[in-house]
């Protein structure tokens, strides 16, 4: 099985502060999507990084595919309590499934 | 454009017991999955189910099968319950297989599975 590797598991910020999320793996993706769950919810797609080295920015929120495609990353500027939640990592696997990470779960205190 | 939806928010079975879940795809897309999340833990996938056949199953039993029907919406039903199967049930549905080159899928709001 080709698990994904996020670290760090939990995380508890103070409003303002940055924060970077892991997710790595020994082997190489075509993509990977990273997803963000509140509770009570379903997990809600943030973006899909599909090139070696590509970076791609959601306002406060900067994701890195890294050059060999094995491992990715989440940075957060100045969090805010609504950045709270749990943020997934995911691949594709065969059968049209998505294989997760354990997740990052996140909380940014006012 | 509606999204996912999933019915019921909540439910209480007992060991034994058999539950079914339901799920409504979001508009435009035909291709449904299913996903179990245990608390503090990344989703699992269950199964999919594209055109009304299942397209591709993860490493869960028999006693966990489904439907699609032909509006594309889906079932998840389960036999016989077993403490473990206490969790949340996501649905996902997305377009058109094969045209979706990244597997893009799109979550409805889970239904939250307690079994005692």
């Amino acid at each position: 099985t080709q698990l994904l590797e996020q670290s760090p598991q939990f995380l508890s910020i103070q409003e303002g502060e940055n924060l970077t999320v892991y997710c790595n793996s020994s082997s190489v993706f075509s993509s990977l999507q990273w997803y963000r769950q509140e509770p009570g919810e379903g997990p809600v797609l943030l973006v899909t990084v599909v090139t070696g080295g590509e970076v791609k920015k959601l306002k406060r929120l900067t994701f890195q595919f890294g050059d060999a495609r094995k491992d990715s990353s989440l940075h957060i500027t100045a969090a805010q309590p609504g950045d709270t939640g749990l943020y997934l990592c995911a691949r594709g696997g065969q059968g049209g499934k998505l294989i997760f990470g354990q997740g990052t779960e996140l909380s940014v205190k006012p | 454009e509606t999204g996912v939806t999933q019915s019921p928010t909540h439910l209480i079975k007992t060991r034994g017991q058999q539950v079914t879940l339901r799920c409504s795809s979001q508009s435009g897309h035909n291709t449904v999955s299913w996903y179990q999340q245990a608390l503090g833990q990344g989703p699992q996938f269950i199964f999919q189910y594209y055109r009304e056949e299942e397209n591709g199953r993860g490493n869960f039993p028999p006693r966990f099968s489904g439907l699609q029907f032909p509006n594309y919406s889906s079932e998840l039903n389960v036999n016989a319950l077993e403490l473990d199967d206490s969790a949340l049930y996501l649905c996902a549905s997305s377009p058109l297989t094969g045209t979706s080159g990244y597997n893009e899928q799109f979550f409805g709001p889970g239904t939250r599975l307690t079994v005692l």
